[in-house]
């Protein structure tokens, strides 16, 4: 079974800085997809970016990207230029390719971009 | 932009009564599914849904859970008997066919917060 790891559970960023954020995973799979999603203080769950496993370049949204290390079962999301509404939990999710498959999430680290 | 919606936003129940949540799923997605979140715990599968069966179901969905898609737009998650353990945030999330793997990213609705008393 897969699995997912993040060991911050909770970290803080001066707005405007640059905050990364851990995440790693244990699967047997060689293709599959990454997620991080947010989860803002109203607890909806909002995708960040999402990473396939067999494209080696990072994927990236506007402030967000990650860094994807296959081989080191690794996927980090870096936050540039952090706003007070980046203010949220994050979770990474995994996701196996095959079927109608559910999504696997760590436990989330807790986020504070502070004034 | 199409977004996965969720009724009701809140809801308060005694326990044993029946709760029945609702979802609308983004209109040309045809996977389904439903996750909740206890209070400060990471969010956790229930079961997921297609071609109008159960495609897969945790430990946690047992014979107290049930989903139905009773008409073409909405999904629906009941409680039969809800014990205060069920307490929790419901997500209805869906999934389209894009990608190598069939489906490629679950949309989130913003949740239904259930409180049992």
């Amino acid at each position: 079974a897969q699995t997912v790891t993040q060991s911050q559970p909770e970290m803080s960023v001066q707005e405007a800085e640059t905050v990364t954020l851990s995440c790693t995973y244990d699967t047997s799979e060689n293709n599959y997809y990454l997620f991080w999603y947010k989860q803002p203080p109203s607890r909806q769950m909002i995708l960040v970016i999402r990473q396939e496993a067999y494209k080696q370049q990072n994927a990236t949204e506007n402030r967000f990207s990650v860094n994807f290390q296959k081989a080191a079962k690794s996927f980090s999301l870096k936050i540039s230029d952090s706003q007070l509404g980046d203010t949220a939990m994050y979770f990474c999710a995994f996701m196996a390719p095959s079927g109608n498959t559910p999504l696997v999430f760590g436990k989330g680290t807790r986020l504070s971009v502070i004034a | 932009e199409p977004e996965v919606t969720q009724t009701p936003s809140h809801q308060v129940t005694q326990m044993g009564q029946e709760v029945i949540l609702r979802c609308v799923p983004i209109s040309n997605h045809l996977y389904f599914y439903w996750y909740r979140q206890i209070l400060g715990q990471k969010v956790e599968f229930l079961v997921s849904f297609y071609n109008n069966e159960i495609s897969e179901k945790s430990e946690i969905f047992d014979d107290q859970f049930s989903v139905e898609r009773p008409d073409g737009s909405n999904f629906t998650l009941k409680i039969r008997s809800t014990k205060l353990e069920d307490s929790a945030m419901y997500f209805c999330a869906s999934s389209d066919l894009k990608g190598p793997g069939g489906q490629e990213t679950q949309y989130f609705g913003p949740g239904t917060r259930l409180l049992v008393l």
